[in-house]
Order: C-alpha cells, then structure tokens, then sequence
C-alpha cells in the first residue's frame, strides 16, 4: 500500500494567515492526489483533485501543487469556516489511501 | 443534487455480520460511477473498504478482502456493504460515497458523501 505522511499533525492560526499543509506519499504517484476538508460530526468534502484541479464550488482560495512524492494544500488567506481537519488521499494505486490528517484551529 | 444515505444496525455483536446499506437519490446507479465505503475510526483514520460499478464489478481493500462484500441493486438504487466476523476493531463511522473518475488520466475521488452511520461493535 502506498502510505501518505501530513505535516504538520496540527496547527494554529488568525483569520487572514496563509496555511500551507504539506502531504508526502513512500512512493511516486504522480499527480493522482486529492484533498479533502472534514469538520466535526460531518462526512469530508473533497476540494482539490489531481493535485492541483479546484473542484467546483470550492472557493478559489484554496489551490494544490505538486507531483511525484511531495504535494502541498494552501489557504490564502484564512477564513473562519476553514477551521477543520484536512487530508490528502492518493488513487494512484489501489488501495485508496489517506493520509492521517492536519487539523487546523484557531490561534 | 445527489445525496447518499447510510442505513443499518448501529450495534452489532463480535463475530457476527455488519451490513449496511446506501440509498442514492438524484441520480441513477445505472446511469455509471464507481459506488464506495470508508469507514473512520479514532484509532485508524480514514479508510477505504471497496467500491462497486454499475455492472456489479468491485475492489476491495486487501486487508479487508476476505471478510467483505459490496454489491449493488440497480432496481432499489442502492448499494451494500457486508462485513463478516466483526471484532471491537470495526468500530468506526461508515460512510458510502461516489467515486467521481477523471478521465482521461484515471484519477478517483470522492465527490459526494453520505453522512455517515455509527457502528459499533460489542456484545
């Protein structure tokens, strides 16, 4: 199984900072990576796709990059509904994996 | 829009079978898709379980393999999750989910979630 590592596990922030979460995968996968948003008592919402490829509806201050092992998630500018836990998954191989996530609250 | 909801026991005994089910309305099973389960659990994060097509085709995830089936009912627009020779370990929020395909490249992910249902195991 291809195993995902997050960085940081958690992190605080203002309203306003830019949030950079970092996903590595123990093997290339190219750019078959997602991420996902998951607040408390809720099912996750998926908001990047392919790496980089912004799923519809999510606002544009969310973006992904990356390819091969090394991939980030980043929040421009931080917004109170943004306060939840986030986790990139790869479908490169089967099975599906995620990663063990970065929850991000408030400073 | 489409919506997927979970339904089943939310207790069941050590040794005997989970079995859940995934109504999906806005849309229609038959029209394709992949159609999946993942279950979270404090101790194990998130974690797929196995997917099923239209066509009745399926993956599963190795370490569960032998102990799951997912089929799908085209008919009731539904899908289902067993699970045999539970232990407290397959405690955890089950959650059934679309699996959007992005073609050409392949890529999978989820598009949209049901809300999830809360198994528990114990006697």
């Amino acid at each position: 199984d291809i195993q995902l590592t997050q960085s940081p596990s958690s992190l605080s922030a203002s309203v306003g900072d830019r949030v950079t979460i970092t996903c590595r995968a123990s093997q290339s996968i190219s750019n078959y990576l997602n991420w996902y948003q998951q607040k408390p008592g809720k099912a996750p919402k998926v908001l990047i796709y392919a790496a980089s490829s912004l799923q519809s509806g999510v606002p544009s201050r969310f973006s992904g990059s990356g390819s091969g092992t090394d991939f980030t998630l980043t929040i421009s500018s931080l917004q109170p509904e943004d306060f939840a836990t986030y986790y990139c998954q790869q479908s490169y191989s089967s099975p599906l994996t995620f990663g063990p996530g970065t929850k991000v609250d408030i400073k | 829009q489409v919506q997927l909801q979970e339904s089943g026991p939310g207790l069941v005994k050590p040794s005997e079978t989970l079995s859940l089910m995934c109504s999906v309305s806005g849309f229609s099973i038959s029209s394709g898709y992949y159609w999946g389960w993942i279950r979270q659990s404090p101790g194990k994060g998130l974690e797929w379980i196995g997917s099923v097509n239209h066509s009745g085709s399926t993956a599963y995830t190795p370490s569960l393999k032998s102990r799951v089936t997912v089929s799908v009912d085209t008919s009731k627009n539904q899908f289902s999750l067993k699970l045999t020779s539970v232990t407290a370990a397959d405690t955890a929020v089950y959650y059934c989910a679309r699996v959007f395909v992005v073609v050409p490249m392949g890529a999978y992910y989820m598009d949209v979630w049901g809300k999830g249902a809360t198994v528990t195991v114990s006697s």
